[in-house]
């Protein structure tokens, strides 16, 4: 079975550009949850969605948004980016809840804003 | 909200030795608690869980107990191998998962043979 697919792995940006990350979750996951991982901050939930809706939602600004798309594929968007979402973007997907379902996680995406 | 705490590292042991990664957290209610494991050019995986307090997560050697009245979740393995290095996180879950898993900082294991 194939895992949770991240792209791209990479990205560089610039300031105020806005960026979209994609995730495909394993097959059969209906719950897709986007986390930041930092040096000082470490690993932060961002938000997480289940059969296309927003469940929960993590303390960030509006600037951050997503959404997920009827096969479970979701994506997220930052937008008018600041140096300071430079971060390792994770993906992870799980069967139902993250509360109740183990999370299966992405490589990420590793965002450079310059 | 919760946090989780735990120690940071790296933490280096020689093959064969016995293991413990502690790990606090504060919550308002009774979390799930969780172990991950990120090996080297991997991402995170789970190791173990409990849901309710005196639960023992376990799983390839490694055990972890939730304890309430310490509000702890230590990771303990009677004797580590080099494959075992890694980052460890730990996690905690709220009741109904409203704020998604919280995660410690991680701690990096280094086991030499």
């Amino acid at each position: 079975k194939a895992g949770v697919t991240q792209t791209p792995r990479y990205l560089i940006k610039t300031r105020g550009q806005q960026v979209t990350l994609s995730c495909s979750p394993i097959s059969g996951h209906r719950s897709v949850s986007w986390y930041q991982q930092t040096p000082g901050q470490g690993l932060q939930f961002l938000f997480e969605y289940f059969s296309e809706t927003q469940r929960n939602k993590g303390n960030f600004p509006g600037r951050f948004s997503g959404r997920q798309f009827s096969n479970s594929r979701s994506e997220m968007n930052v937008s008018t980016l600041e140096l300071g979402d430079s971060a390792l973007y994770l993906c992870a997907s799980s069967l139902e809840s993250s509360y109740n379902s183990p999370l299966h996680f992405g490589n990420g995406t590793r965002l450079t804003v310059t | 909200g919760d946090s989780v705490t735990q120690m940071e590292g790296p933490v280096t042991l020689s093959e064969e030795a016995f293991l413990t990664i502690n790990c606090t957290y504060t919550a308002t209610g009774y979390p799930s608690l969780f172990w991950y494991v990120q090996y080297p050019g991997e991402g995170l995986q789970l190791l173990l869980k409990a849901t309710k307090a005196d639960d023992k997560g376990s799983n390839k050697g490694f055990e972890a107990t939730y304890r309430k009245e310490t509000t702890s979740f230590h990771l303990e393995k009677g004797s580590v191998q080099v494959s075992d290095s890694a980052v460890y996180f730990c996690a905690a879950s709220d009741g109904g998962g409203a704020d998604g898993l919280t995660f410690g900082k991680g701690t990096h294991l280094i086991i030499q043979p």
